[in-house]
């Protein structure tokens, strides 16, 4: 059974980099068929896609954060990172880790069909 | 970007009552890549539908997607207990996915 775990710091402080991990269990980063990624929410915006990464590395960011954003894998551990910089108080939200799927044929166009819990960030002196 | 527009935004029903839920986008979503998600109070979005009129794994078949362009609709053909939550559209036929504002299924 596919589990994706958050964790990380539940309070950054403004101009700081948030900093996040998803633990994979039940399949694998280095798999050949998904990108794993970052999905965050929160009452202003809603939900919000940040970006994905497949098992070579290649990425795929919402162009709103590319400058801040840098997502990565490490394969030994099975696990996703999140590193948000420069936050303000715009980035408090639940940010979700997300394996991304693509129709067949439309590789590089996601939906997402499993959800970690989500992890509460929230941006504050 | 586009935009997903949901209606209505609270929708108020009974248990064993029919539901249409409306998403409508800003442009052409390609290929009818629309998504449908179920979220319930503390819990993450659960994927329902793809592409429009898919299924996921393990979804009970009272939930069914249509449409295509730019104007697409969930409906559960009978509401069960566990069915209110609210509902949220993703589109990812372009970069970047967005999701539509949700609309709210509660009990009449």
């Amino acid at each position: 059974q596919l589990q994706l775990q958050e964790s990380g710091p539940g309070l950054v402080k403004p101009s700081e980099t948030l900093s996040l991990t998803c633990t994979v269990s039940g399949d694998s980063v280095s798999s050949r068929s998904y990108y794993w990624g970052w999905i965050r929410q929160s009452p202003g915006k809603g939900l919000e896609w940040i970006g994905g990464i497949f098992y070579t590395g290649s990425t795929s960011y919402n162009p709103s954060l590319k400058s801040r954003v840098t997502i990565s894998t490490d394969t030994s551990k099975n696990q996703v990172s999140l590193n948000l910089n420069s936050v303000t108080a715009a980035d408090t939200a639940v940010y979700y880790c997300a394996r991304h799927s693509a129709n067949d044929g439309s590789w590089g166009l996601f939906y997402f069909d499993y959800w970690g819990q989500g992890t509460l960030v929230t941006v504050s002196s | 970007d586009i935009v997903l527009t949901q209606s209505p935004g609270t929708l108020s029903l009974s248990p064993g009552e029919r539901a249409t839920l409306s998403c409508r986008a800003s442009q052409i979503v390609i290929r009818s890549y629309l998504a449908w998600y179920q979220q319930k109070p503390g819990q993450a979005p659960r994927l329902l539908m793809y592409g429009a009129s898919s299924r996921a794994t393990g979804i009970p078949d009272r939930f069914s997607g249509s449409g295509s362009g730019t104007d697409f609709t969930l409906t559960i053909s009978r509401l069960e207990p566990e069915d209110f939550a609210v509902y949220y559209c993703q589109q990812y036929g372009s970069s970047p996915f967005t999701f539509g504002p949700g609309t709210k299924v509660d009990i009449k």
